[in-house]
């Protein structure tokens, strides 16, 4: 199976702030990674898919970067609404698998 | 508007059997792979099983291989999943979720683009 491993497991921001984190997978995986959102209480919410392609609707402050075993999300000004825990996730090959999240906090 | 609407979710004892629906609308459901992913309290989201638009592509989780099987109703717009054997380790709240592609994996366009609400299922 491939592993997925984010970093940092969780961070500390201010509102402006810049954000990035990091997804490194066990093997190449080319543009096969997806990003996604959750808030307590919600299921998670697709941001970026193939690595780079923002979803629709999704603001542009968000933006995803990367090929083969390392990837990131970054995020350019933060906002009150994005204090969430982020989560990448490999579709290159079955069994999909996640990453084990990255929780921003105040 | 797609509209993911999960069912079956309860409470039972280790080894016994539980089968999961989920009813789809706003979407041509014959035409995406869906999934089902589930999440324990406090832990990250776990993918279970994908099925392709034809059936075709079917995958599991090393976790419920065996014992969990994925399937779909074009005609009723729905999917499901048939469990056995379930352990404690089983106890989460199952998702169901949409693709935006066709097949399970391999696709750039492989993203799990809209999710239900949940059905919990606890084992003990």
């Amino acid at each position: 199976d491939i592993q997925l491993t984010q970093s940092p497991s969780s961070l500390s921001a201010s509102v402006g702030d810049r954000v990035t984190i990091t997804c490194r997978a066990s093997q190449s995986i080319a543009r096969y990674l997806n990003w996604y959102q959750q808030k307590p209480g919600k299921a998670p919410k697709l941001l970026i898919y193939a690595a780079t392609t923002l979803q629709s609707g999704v603001p542009s402050r968000f933006s995803g970067s990367g090929f083969g075993t390392d990837f990131t999300l970054t995020i350019s000004s933060l906002q009150p609404e994005d204090f969430a825990t982020y989560y990448c996730q490999q579709i290159y090959t079955a069994p999909l698998t996640f990453g084990g999240g990255t929780k921003a906090a105040i | 508007e797609v509209q993911l609407v999960e069912s079956g979710g309860d409470w039972v004892q280790p080894g016994k059997s539980l089968r999961l629906s989920c009813a789809a609308s706003g979407f041509t459901f014959d035409h995406y792979a869906m999934h089902w992913v589930r999440q324990s309290p406090g832990k990250g989201p776990e993918w279970v099983s994908g099925i392709s638009w034809n059936s075709g592509n079917i995958a599991y989780a090393g976790s419920v291989k065996g014992r969990f099987t994925i399937s779909r109703d074009d005609g009723k717009n729905s999917l499901y999943l048939q469990m056995n054997s379930l352990r404690v380790e089983d106890t989460a709240l199952y998702y169901c979720v949409k693709d935006m592609d066709d097949y399970v994996w391999g696709s750039y366009r492989s993203a799990f683009e809209s999710w239900g609400q949940g059905t919990l299922v606890t084992v003990s």
